[in-house]
């Protein structure tokens, strides 16, 4: 069954600073991938997602993420993050059955 | 304005009863999905649907139970036989299945006691 791993539990960033957040996946094929933010006691929202093409994708919110087929990677980032980016983020893949979600990684961001 | 609906946001039931958690879309969609949520595990797939009449078990099914009678509409059912019910429940909604990005209902918080 396909996997996703998300290392980072929790992160703690402070305002105007670079983010990172790893993702990882196990599948044979060219996944979909997907990220998702959530804030406490909602739903999920769409960031950006990856399907072909070029590996750099741009999503919502200035976010952007990298697909590095060689590492089964799906990293997000943000050169400057916002005090309003503090929320939960959710890698997903797709196998073109059904979804598969990471743990998340929950967003600590300090003024 | 389109988008996915779930109702109620709180619901509280005595353990022993079943209960009926709502999911509207007028998206168009033919795949929905629920999820149950829980802190430090993600989400995890109980129920899917690919089209009206058909759904097939996700990695948690059971104790739930779900019908999909309309494209609109797909309502889950927490039995008396799901061991631990309280939870946060989370349904979706996508294009196709595992491919098409999804599109997330606010979610319904389960408290059983």
């Amino acid at each position: 069954a396909q996997s996703v791993t998300q290392p980072d539990i929790h992160i703690t960033v402070s305002e105007g600073a670079s983010l990172e957040l790893r993702c990882n996946y196990s599948y044979g094929a060219t996944p979909y991938l997907f990220w998702y933010v959530q804030s406490p006691g909602q739903g999920l929202q769409l960031l950006l997602k990856y399907f072909s093409g070029d590996t750099l994708v741009q999503g919502i919110k200035g976010f952007e993420a990298e697909f590095k087929r060689s590492q089964s990677s799906f990293n997000l980032r943000k050169p400057s993050v916002h005090w309003s980016d503090a929320a939960e983020y959710f890698c997903a893949v797709g196998d073109g059955n059904q979804f598969y979600f990471g743990t998340g990684t929950s967003l600590t961001v300090i003024p | 304005d389109g988008g996915i609906t779930q109702s109620p946001k709180y619901l509280f039931r005595k353990e022993g009863q079943n209960v009926t958690l709502s999911c509207e879309q007028n998206l168009n969609h033919d795949a929905m999905y629920w999820y149950r949520q829980d802190p430090g595990q993600g989400l995890r797939l109980i129920y899917y649907s690919q089209i009206v009449n058909d759904f097939q078990k996700g990695d948690i099914a059971e104790g739930y139970s779900v019908s999909r009678e309309k494209k609109e509409s797909f309502p889950l059912t927490v039995t008396s036989a799901q061991k631990n019910p309280t939870a946060f429940y989370l349904c979706a909604s996508s294009t196709n299945t595992g491919t098409g990005e999804q599109y997330f209902g606010p979610g319904t918080r389960l408290t059983v006691t």
